[in-house]
């Protein structure tokens, strides 16, 4: 079974500065995919960026982007420039490909962007 | 419709009720996905369509919970002799499979059992 950890339940940061979010997974697969989510108080989980985990580069989203090291089974989130509409809760989470292709998600950090 | 609507938004039960809770996947997504979010929790996967069918069901806790997609559209996710451990937000998220792995999801029916 996969894990997704997710070490820091909270997070903050200044307006325009940089945060890094981590998240570790555990998983025996080669072909999966990982996503980060943020989940903002309406409830609603919206994809922020994506990883295939056969690609080496790291993907990159405008202000949003990951440090992908696979053999360390790392995948943090890097925000640049943070924006108070960043805050909300931010979720790592893990998908097998084939199957149900169901998402693993870890704890969650709540990110607070200060103005 | 243009996303994943979910009805009710809330839902306020007594210990024992049977309740339903509803998903209206994006038009044209083979795939719906439930999931439970309990507080302080990230979501649990509960179980999956493909079209009609469930194809996985192995999240769901117990004979309580059962799911339905007749149509191969909207979803009902059904919860007998409700518990107060049942409260907690349900997700529902539907995707294109095979052809983009971007699973949309809905703003949850918060469910409270008193």
């Amino acid at each position: 079974a996969q894990t997704v950890t997710q070490s820091q339940p909270e997070m903050s940061v200044q307006e325009a500065e940089t945060v890094t979010l981590s998240c570790t997974y555990d998983t025996s697969e080669n072909n999966y995919y990982l996503f980060w989510y943020k989940q903002p108080p309406s409830r609603q989980m919206i994809l922020v960026i994506r990883q295939e985990a056969y690609k080496q580069q790291n993907a990159t989203e405008n202000r949003f982007s990951v440090n992908f090291q696979k053999a360390a089974k790392s995948f943090s989130l890097k925000i640049s420039d943070s924006q108070l509409g960043d805050t909300a809760m931010y979720f790592c989470a893990f998908m097998k490909r084939g199957g149900s292709e169901k998402l693993v998600f870890g704890k969650g950090t709540k990110l607070t962007v200060n103005p | 419709g243009a996303g994943v609507s979910q009805t009710p938004s809330n839902k306020v039960t007594e210990k024992g009720k049977y309740v339903e809770l509803r998903c209206d996947p994006i038009s044209g997504h083979t795939a719906l996905y439930w999931y439970r979010q309990s507080l302080g929790q990230g979501p649990e996967f509960l179980i999956y369509f493909q079209g009609t069918g469930a194809a996985d069901d192995s999240g769901l806790p117990n004979d309580r919970f059962f799911a339905v997609r007749p149509e191969g559209s909207v979803s009902t996710l059904k919860i007998q002799r409700t518990e107060r451990g049942d409260s907690a937000v349900y997700l529902c998220a539907s995707s294109l499979r095979g052809l983009n792995t971007e699973a949309f999801f809905g703003q949850g029916t918060r469910l409270t059992v008193v």
